[in-house]
């Protein structure tokens, strides 16, 4: 694809449930970066994957969120028992190099979630 | 902990004039790499300009350059020629040299009026 895509691109959930967020990056790229942003503020980490690995999840906010990257290249974004405090827009971005100055990272257009 | 702050949370400026977005950061790090996005309404977020702590020429992308004081941990945006394509919240970004984590500020609201 063009670009990195997001589905779905909105979910509304009802407290308690267990929701998966799918970040599909750009053929070829090395790193894919998770993001939570709230209402009015800026994107806040969450974690980052270097192909499969898992290299820093020091921003997961608890132990309800996981994010897996199983074969490199498409990752999901799981949230167990969803809670209203989750409610955000949570981007994923990806870069074709691993850090280094000339990294650069391309977004995509986010997963808006409602927890009602 | 590295921290960033736009204290800014709105700007206008006119079509053609030109506006600078403020930004500070607090770090112990002695090399890392400074950013700025954009992120148009309801439109993905795109890189605008980014600066390595160790260069002091301050970059430059067409319209867009920064102003880097690495003693004052300050990092401005200078848009030139400002145009109503520019509209749009504005980040701007951290990352300590060996980690992978970005650490965005609050943002600033450029509005571009005709």
């Amino acid at each position: 694809g063009a670009g990195v895509s997001q589905s779905p691109r909105y979910k509304v959930a009802k407290r308690g449930q267990d929701v998966a967020l799918r970040c599909d990056p750009i053929s070829g790229h090395v790193s894919l970066f998770w993001y939570q942003q709230a209402l009015g503020q800026g994107p806040e980490f969450l974690t980052y994957f270097q192909n499969e690995a898992q290299l820093d999840k020091s921003g997961l906010p608890s132990d309800r969120f996981f994010a897996e990257r199983p074969e490199g290249s498409v990752s999901t974004l799981k949230i167990q028992r969803t809670q209203q405090e989750d409610s955000a827009v949570y981007l994923c971005a990806s870069s074709i190099k691993a850090g280094g100055h000339q990294e650069t990272q391309y977004f995509g257009p986010g997963t808006r979630l409602l927890v009602l | 902990a590295q921290t960033v702050t736009q204290s800014q949370p709105e700007m206008s400026v006119q079509e053609a004039e030109t506006v600078t977005l403020s930004c500070t950061y607090d770090t112990s790090e002695s090399d890392y790499y400074l950013f700025w996005y954009k992120q148009p309404p309801s439109r993905q977020m795109i890189l605008v300009i980014r600066q390595e702590a160790y260069k002091q020429q301050n970059a430059t992308e067409n319209r867009f350059s920064v102003n880097f004081q690495k003693a004052a941990k300050s990092f401005s945006l200078k848009i030139s020629d400002s145009q109503l394509g520019d509209a749009a919240m504005y980040f701007c970004a951290y990352r300590s040299s060996g980690t992978y984590k970005y650490i965005f500020g609050t943002g600033t609201r450029l509005k571009v009026l005709a």
